[in-house]
């Protein structure tokens, strides 16, 4: 079967640093997302793994660790305008089959 | 490029009557998705398509159907409407290459069923 986890909600403090962890059990992999999701919004892309190890881009990095199911996405500097739902999705084969998990909602409080 | 459009924006069925959500893009994506968003339950894929004239299931198709007879457009039917289609719609597309997985999502829409 596929199981994604993530927490269902975080708190922090804007101009800190906060790691939203994600656990995966899939038939397959074939790369892991995070995307960003304001309230009563569309989800937007922020990132993409597929081998193990570290992506920075900007202020967001996401890390992967196949052996372990495990990856996180880490903010910096956190910023009012990240109070966001994150998801975190598994593309588990070459079909068009994302699985997602239930998504994070970051509250950054001043 | 207006990216992936969905009409309407909100919504309101009784039990039993059917629907046509509208979804379209114009970055001549090949891959199209339609996915339903609820509360604790993340998206799950009702139905996708890998290109005109290919449509296949996800993990929840019942009691929707889909058809891709053009590129741009892929339009998401709700055969019988129930209570427990409830929910937010989301249309979305990608590139058919590898290069790229990233999906591309509409700005929803929001249905509910009395």
């Amino acid at each position: 079967g596929q199981n994604i986890d993530q927490p269902t909600e975080m708190t922090a403090t804007e101009g800190a640093i906060v790691q939203i962890n994600c656990t995966y059990q899939t038939s397959g992999f074939n790369g892991l997302f995070w995307y960003q999701q304001h309230a009563g919004e569309a989800p937007t892309f922020l990132s993409y793994n597929v081998l193990d190890g570290l992506e920075e881009k900007g202020r967001f990095s996401s890390f992967l660790s196949r052996s372990k199911g495990y990856s996180y996405l880490l903010l910096k500097e956190l910023q009012m305008k990240d109070s966001a739902s994150y998801l975190c999705a598994v593309h588990p084969n070459y079909g068009q089959n994302f699985v997602f998990g239930p998504g994070t909602r970051l509250s950054v409080l001043p | 490029n207006a990216g992936v459009t969905q009409t309407p924006k909100f919504q309101v069925l009784k039990t039993g009557q059917s629907m046509t959500l509208q979804c379209a893009q114009d970055m001549n994506h090949e891959y199209m998705s339609w996915y339903r968003q609820d509360p604790g339950m993340g998206l799950r894929l009702i139905h996708y398509s890998v290109g005109a004239g290919i449509t296949d299931q996800g993990e929840v198709p019942n009691g929707y159907n889909v058809s891709r007879s053009t590129t741009e457009d892929f339009p998401l039917r709700l055969l019988s409407a129930a209570p427990s289609q409830t929910s937010v719609y989301f249309c979305a597309s990608r590139p058919g290459t590898a290069k790229t997985y990233e999906q591309y999502f509409g700005p929803g829409t929001r249905l509910t069923v009395t």
